[in-house]
């Protein structure tokens, strides 16, 4: 049963790098048919990407957040990661991991990714002093 | 970037009667490339609809989508008391891929 669960700070003061991990289960997380994406949503607001990664490095990320976001996938521990820095209250919101579907035929897959099909339950990170 | 809009922002409607959302787009999106997704409180979204017109694995096919190019539209042919959510669209033609704001079904 696929399974993923974020994990990190609740709460990051100002100015300082938000750190979140997800952990993978009942998929591989080296699989070829997905990417690995992270996705908030401010309280009482929508959605909003972030990031998404494949386990060999190739990523796309949201132009809006480029320059502060990172992810990471680690596939010894079946876990990916997402680093935002520089955060202030308006990146306060609950962020999700999921898995991002890659379209694949005959054998191949190709890019970009396509929807999300899993996500994890979510993780609130309140940015404060 | 694509921009999605979706209209209402809120349906209010009774158990049983039929849900029409709409789901328009800045630009084309193909046939392909949209879905559905349905958020309860308290949960994250569950997907519904992909390609535009499939149903995901388990999703009851009271569910439907359609559309293409701009626009699009999911229908919930009768409302089950659990059907009330807030319902997003998602374009996935070309990154970054973009949600439109919601359209909440609450009960009449």
């Amino acid at each position: 049963q696929l399974q993923l669960q974020e994990s990190g700070p609740g709460l990051v003061k100002p100015s300082e790098t938000l750190s979140l991990t997800c952990t993978v289960s009942g998929v591989s997380i080296s699989s070829s048919f997905y990417y690995w994406g992270w996705i908030r949503q401010p309280p009482g607001k929508g959605l909003e990407w972030i990031g998404s990664m494949y386990y060999s490095g190739s990523s796309y990320y949201n132009p809006s957040l480029k320059s502060r976001v990172t992810i990471s996938v680690d596939t010894s521990k079946s876990q990916f990661s997402l680093k935002l820095s520089f955060v202030t209250a308006a990146d306060t919101a609950l962020y999700y991991c999921a898995r991002h579907i890659r379209y694949c035929s005959g054998g191949r897959c190709g890019d970009p990714p396509y929807y999300f099909d899993y996500w994890g339950q979510g993780t609130l990170v309140t940015v404060s002093s | 970037e694509i921009v999605l809009t979706q209209s209402p922002g809120t349906l209010s409607l009774s158990p049983g009667e039929r849900a029409t959302l709409s789901c328009r787009a800045s630009q084309s999106v193909s046939s392909r490339y949209l879905a559905w997704y349905q958020q309860k409180p308290g949960q994250a979204p569950r997907l519904l609809i992909y390609g535009a017109s499939s149903r995901a694995t388990g999703i009851p096919d009271r569910f439907s989508g359609s559309g293409s190019g701009t626009d699009f539209t999911l229908t919930i042919s009768r409302l089950e008391p659990e059907d009330f959510a807030v319902y997003y669209c998602q374009q996935y033609v070309s990154s970054p891929f973009t949600f439109g704001p919601g359209t909440k079904v609450d009960i009449k």
